[in-house]
């Protein structure tokens, strides 16, 4: 069975690191994109960016390149979204997501709540 | 402000059809046949009801379907269960291994 757990709600001041994680399980992690998902409270999804795991290949929504960085652990099948400087602005929730071989996203995590304040 | 424009809400009564549009461009949508839908119920994950165009998943109703003209994608609901009250969110595929969501429908079941 096909999971992704990721790792629990983070409570951070602006201005801290943060890096968040998204464990698989039950398939070939270095054989599927695993995508990250950004959703602000009460808004839509919104695609950050995808890596693949065999080769760390990575690709970004530019309207989050440079805002963080999505990497991979493939001796623990878990990707990562991190951030070096979080701002109130990035508190929402964020959902890791495996990408099929057709580009859809067939399994999802339950979802990162990260909530930024002073 | 995203690339695919869904109509904010739609609503239906029990047993009746509601199709709901998500209009992109030559660039995302009209451009290749890499569409998918997913649902998502309130404090819930998105989960994925249709993809490319017109297929579903293992386990999804097929109540649920798709369809595609020109730069305009829908999903259609047929026989709408009370269950069938969520968000939906259609996606579309814009190369570079890169994906575009459409702004969200909220489905009402009256």
């Amino acid at each position: 069975e096909v999971q992704l757990v990721q790792s629990g709600a983070e409570v951070k001041k602006p201005g801290e690191s943060l890096k968040i994680s998204c464990q698989t399980s039950g398939y070939i992690f270095t054989n599927f994109w695993i995508g990250w998902v950004r959703q602000l409270p009460g808004k839509g999804l919104e695609w950050m960016g995808i890596i693949y795991p065999g080769d760390s290949d990575t690709r970004y929504n530019p309207s989050f390149q440079g805002q963080v960085t999505i990497s991979a652990d493939n001796s623990i099948s878990t990707a990562y979204l991190q951030w070096s400087s979080v701002k109130a602005t990035d508190t929402a929730i964020y959902y890791c997501a495996r990408r099929a071989a057709a580009p859809r996203l067939d399994y999802w995590g339950r979802g990162t709540l990260v909530t930024v304040s002073s | 402000q995203s690339a695919l424009t869904q109509p904010p809400a739609a609503s239906g009564s029990p047993g009746q059809s509601v199709t709901i549009s998500c209009t992109g461009t030559s660039s995302n949508i009209g451009n290749n046949n890499y569409v998918s839908w997913y649902q998502q119920h309130p404090g819930k994950a998105p989960k994925l009801m249709i993809y490319d165009v017109t297929k579903r998943p293992s386990g999804v109703p097929d109540r649920f379907s798709g369809s595609k003209s020109g730069n305009t994608a829908s999903l259609t609901v047929s026989g709408l269960q009370a269950e069938d009250e969520a968000d939906y969110y259609c996606s579309s595929y814009t190369g570079s291994n890169n994906l575009e969501f459409g702004g969200g429908t909220k489905l009402t079941v009256l």
